[in-house]
């Protein structure tokens, strides 16, 4: 059984001060673990993955993630966030599930950026 | 390198109406999928596809089909839509069932039922 939480359903960070959006995972095998950025009105677009290699996971546009195995986390940070950032962020566990890749969604954070 | 495209983008249906919303991807991966999301929910599983010629259940396939056409296509159809279904629709790709694959994302189909 696998599942994902994000402890924040909405986040507000000034501009160019630095964006945290928190995900915790429960899984009982080693999952894959992703970050995605819906921006409004259109696709979900793969910012980060973790899959067992390093722990510190660098992403586009300036985002990174940690995978914490220890505290069951894998949270989303930038130094200094940008107007542009404002999205909501889904953070994705993917493990194996009989014949086929099981992948549980977040329930998403909205990130707002003040400018 | 168009990666994953839905059509169409909008559509407003009445109940009882059926319609089918198609996805292609170019990226020649084996595995499709198609999700809806409804807000504070996530993206839930419809159905999904691990290669040409197969397809099964997700986690909310009720009152969906589906037809992996070929490799690059994967359509889902509402035969008799409800108000219920009224959600943005995403198709998904990846290169195998792998969990370590990540999903490639269509931009959506927004659909409403009245």
């Amino acid at each position: 059984a696998q599942s994902v939480t994000q402890l924040d359903s909405h986040v507000s960070v000034s501009e160019g001060t630095p964006v945290l959006l928190r995900c915790n995972y429960s899984s009982s095998y080693s999952p894959s673990l992703f970050w995605y950025v819906q921006h409004p009105n259109k696709g979900l677009q793969l910012l980060l993955k973790y899959t067992s290699a390093a722990t510190l996971v660098k992403g586009i546009n300036g985002f990174e993630a940690e995978f914490k195995k220890s505290e069951t986390s894998f949270h989303l940070t930038k130094p200094s966030a940008h107007m542009s950032d404002a999205a909501e962020y889904f953070c994705v566990v993917s493990g194996p599930s009989g014949g086929y890749q099981k992948v549980t969604f977040g329930i998403g954070t909205k990130l707002q950026v003040i400018p | 390198n168009a990666g994953v495209t839905q059509t169409p983008k909008f559509q407003v249906l009445k109940t009882g109406q059926s319609m089918t919303l198609q996805c292609a991807q170019d990226m020649n991966h084996n595995s499709m999928y198609w999700y809806r999301q409804d807000p504070g929910m996530g993206l839930r599983l419809i159905y999904y596809s691990a290669s040409e010629g197969t397809t099964d259940k997700g986690e909310v396939p009720n009152g969906y089909n589906v037809s992996r056409l070929n490799k690059r296509e994967f359509s889902l159809r509402l035969e008799s839509a409800a108000p219920s279904q009224t959600s943005v629709y995403f198709c998904a790709s990846s290169e195998t069932l792998a969990y370590t694959d990540t999903q490639y994302f269509g931009p959506g189909t927004r659909l409403t039922v009245l």
